[in-house]
C-alpha cells in the first residue's frame, strides 16, 4: 500500500534562511510525487511535481524538491524564506498501479519568522 | 487561484441529516475527484468520477455517494450524516485519466459541522 510520511508536524525559520519540509514515501512501483500548499480558509494550491528526469524539480514560487530513490523521499525546499511562505504544506503521493488517486501526508505547519 | 469552485462555503448539520456538496471543474476538465479533510490531518481521498461515472474510490461508506453531470460539474451527498462528517470537503479537478502524473486542482472546500 501506498503511503507518505511528513515527519514534522511544524518548521520554524527565519526570513531570509532556507527551508526544508521532509516527506518520505512508500509504494509499490514508480512514484509520482507532489507537493501542495494550504492557506487558512483556503483549497489545496499546487506547487509542483516529480513524474521522471531530473531529480530537481523547480516549482511555483521559488520551491524546489529533490528527488531521491535511494532514501524514498521528495523534500521541498527554498533558499530564501519569506514570512508569506508561512501555510500547511502536504506531501502526496500517487503510483501506476493505483492510479489517479493521492494519498497525502499529514501536513507539516510551516512558519516563517520575521 | 484555480477554477475550480465550491458551494457553499460553510454549513452546519444535525446527526442523521442528509446534504449536497457542489463542485464546478475547471474549464476543460472532465474528471472530478472529492477528499474529506479532517481537523489537523491530510486529505483522504472519497471517490473520483470521469464522464459521469465513478471511476475509483476510497475508503468511504455506502452513505457517500456523488453525481457526475453533462458540464463535469459534480456533487457529493452524504446520508445519515455522523458527527466524524465534519470536516473539509475538498474537489478537485483534471483532465482524464491519462495517468497518475496528471495534476489536479483543488478548489476552496465546503467546511461541514455536523451537531
Amino acid at each position: 500500500a501506498q503511503s507518505v510520511a511528513q515527519p514534522e508536524d511544524q518548521v520554524n525559520v527565519a526570513e531570509g534562511n532556507p527551508l526544508t519540509v521532509k516527506c518520505t514515501y512508500s509504494v509499490s512501483g514508480n512514484p509520482y510525487l507532489f507537493w501542495y500548499v494550504q492557506y487558512p480558509n483556503r483549497g489545496l494550491q499546487f506547487l509542483l511535481k516529480y513524474i521522471t528526469g531530473d531529480n530537481l524539480v523547480k516549482g511555483s514560487y521559488g520551491f524546489e524538491a529533490e528527488f531521491n530513490k535511494s532514501q524514498t523521499s521528495f523534500h521541498l525546499k527554498k533558499p530564501s524564506a519569506l514570512v508569506s511562505d508561512s501555510a500547511l504544506y502536504f506531501c502526496a503521493v500517487r503510483d501506476k498501479e493505483f492510479g489517479q488517486n493521492f494519498v497525502f501526508g499529514p501536513g507539516t505547519r510551516l512558519s516563517v519568522l520575521p | 487561484e484555480t477554477g475550480v469552485t465550491q458551494s457553499p462555503t460553510h454549513l452546519i448539520k444535525t446527526r442523521g441529516q442528509q446534504v449536497t456538496l457542489r463542485c464546478s471543474s475547471q474549464s476543460g476538465h472532465n474528471t472530478v475527484s472529492w477528499y474529506q479533510q479532517a481537523l489537523g490531518q491530510g486529505p483522504q481521498f472519497i471517490f473520483q468520477y470521469y464522464r459521469e461515472e465513478e471511476n475509483g474510490r476510497g475508503n468511504f461508506p455506502p452513505r457517500f455517494s456523488g453525481l457526475q453531470f453533462p458540464n463535469y460539474s459534480s456533487e457529493l451527498n452524504v446520508n445519515a450524516l455522523e458527527l466524524d462528517d465534519s470536516a473539509l470537503y475538498l474537489c478537485a479537478s483534471s483532465f482524464g485519466t491519462s495517468g497518475p502524473q496528471e495534476t489536479q486542482y483543488f478548489g476552496p472546500g465546503t467546511r461541514l459541522l455536523v451537531l
